[in-house]
């Protein structure tokens, strides 16, 4: 039968338009965080990421903006276009204890591009 | 740069047998993760190891599963006996940490493991 699983949101944008993928985390004391995208039938891949210290990073075509205030994360991406097409995760790392973490993934959106 | 490798793609298998599972990290990591992804979960981090030494294992959903990795070259998922409940994709992901313990760096993942318990 029918997996009842996960509903991701999703997010349709036009090719060359911008696209910005949100994401709140839970905990603040969170220190690290990722956004990693997964294509269909791939593993992850690393994006970009930002350290607790900072409040923007800019890599190609992606920029990612954490607002520790109200613990949110966004990954904002540049003329998109169809091969970033895809489900797009952040995940934050909490320190735990001395020397060990925790990392935590969120659900995941699927970013739709279409022509 | 051959990337983190895993055995096997693909695995299909009846309840009650074992299930191996294999990774070969990035050449000079030193840490190593095994995830699994599922549609009602997610993504989970099972265990991860630094330096071959298992860190955190309080994602392993129970005795049924185990982890090893002999060397810094070579890690194993097990799972005995194996249930329907299994059925996922597993991970693995490895990196290079400058802490024992730490996650706050770039993981690298493989391209998984589907497994299907009937």
């Amino acid at each position: 039968g029918e997996n009842v699983g996960l509903h991701l949101p999703t997010l349709s944008v036009q090719e060359g338009d911008n696209s910005i993928i949100n994401c709140a985390y839970s905990n603040s004391a969170s220190d690290y965080f990722i956004w990693y995208k997964q294509e269909s039938g791939k593993g992850p891949q690393f994006i970009i990421d930002i350290r607790s210290n900072m409040d923007k990073r800019q890599g190609q075509r992606v920029t990612v903006l954490l607002n520790k205030t109200v613990k949110h994360l966004s990954l904002q991406i540049a003329a998109t276009q169809p091969g970033d097409s895809a489900v797009y995760f952040c995940a934050e790392n909490t320190p735990t204890r001395e020397d060990t973490d925790k990392l935590i993934f969120g659900t995941g959106t699927r970013l739709q591009v279409f022509p | 740069d051959a990337g983190v490798i895993q055995s096997p793609r693909h695995e299909v298998t009846e309840m009650g047998q074992e299930v191996t599972l294999r990774c070969k990290p990035i050449s000079g990591h030193n840490s190593l993760f095994w995830y699994r992804q599922t549609m009602m979960r997610g993504l989970e981090l099972l265990i991860y190891f630094n330096n071959n030494v298992p860190i955190d294992d309080s994602g392993m959903p129970e005795d049924r599963f185990s982890a090893k990795m002999p060397n810094a070259s070579f890690s194993t998922l097990k799972i005995q006996p194996s249930e329907p409940r299994d059925s996922a994709v597993y991970f693995c992901a490895s990196s290079l940490a400058p802490r024992t313990g730490s996650l706050a760096y770039e993981q690298y993942f493989g391209p998984g493991t589907r497994l299907t318990v009937t």
